[in-house]
């Protein structure tokens, strides 16, 4: 079945590092791609997504490009800031018996230091 | 726009108890999503509703059960509580089309001892 494989954490970085979190999926189909961010104490909140192979999904100075040749969707984002602290979900889409459902990598804890 | 909402935030059950967690999704969502969301497990997709119609459904015992209503809003039952079912569960809604994003809210943290 579809699944997606996210590295794992924690990562801690100083403020202005770059960042990359690595993101894995696996997918019959075409599925579309998420990353969602999850604040202390709070639910899930959608930080960018991408429908199709090459395109690239951009929020809050994040990126990611769903790579279909290599099955990625890795977020970057060139500066991380102390408030960019949270766990990371990659997600992707599937669509099954009319309805759909997201499958969710394990997540990436990031902890960034002043 | 007002977000999604769970009520309670908390709850703490004994084993063996039966539980009802609610969600009223955003305004003109009609898609409502359930997750559970365990350190170990992650989050796992429970079921989806969509105009008061279990869509889709998730690898879960039949222990766990849900509904919609007219307006869109949603319950979720777990009965006959054990332990491993302590979890924070997420609700989330959309617009119901295929690659929509979810929309989440904040979740209601159950503790079953």
């Amino acid at each position: 079945g579809d699944s997606v494989t996210q590295m794992e954490g924690p990562v801690t970085l100083s403020e202005e590092a770059f960042l990359t979190i690595n993101c894995t999926y696996t997918a019959t189909g075409y599925p579309s791609l998420f990353w969602y961010v999850q604040y202390p104490g709070e639910g899930l909140q959608l930080l960018l997504k991408a429908t199709k192979a090459d395109d690239k999904g951009s929020n809050k100075g994040f990126e990611a490009t769903y790579r279909k040749e290599t099955t990625s969707f890795h977020l970057e984002k060139g500066s991380v800031q102390v408030s960019d602290s949270a766990v990371y979900f990659c997600a992707l889409s599937a669509q099954e018996n009319s309805g759909y459902a997201l499958n969710f990598g394990k997540g990436t804890s990031l902890l960034v230091t002043p | 726009k007002a977000g999604v909402t769970q009520t309670p935030r908390y709850l703490i059950k004994t084993r063996g108890q039966q539980v009802t967690l609610s969600c009223s999704p955003i305004s003109g969502h009609r898609s409502v999503s359930w997750y559970q969301q365990t350190p170990g497990q992650g989050l796992q997709f429970l079921f989806e509703y969509f105009s008061e119609t279990q869509r889709n459904k998730g690898n879960f015992p039949g222990r766990f059960s849900g509904r919609q209503f007219s307006n869109s809003r949603s319950e979720m039952n777990v009965s006959t509580l054990e332990l491993g079912d302590s979890a924070l569960y997420l609700c989330a809604s959309s617009l119901s089309q295929y690659n929509s994003p979810l929309h989440f809210g904040n979740g209601t943290r159950l503790t079953v001892t």
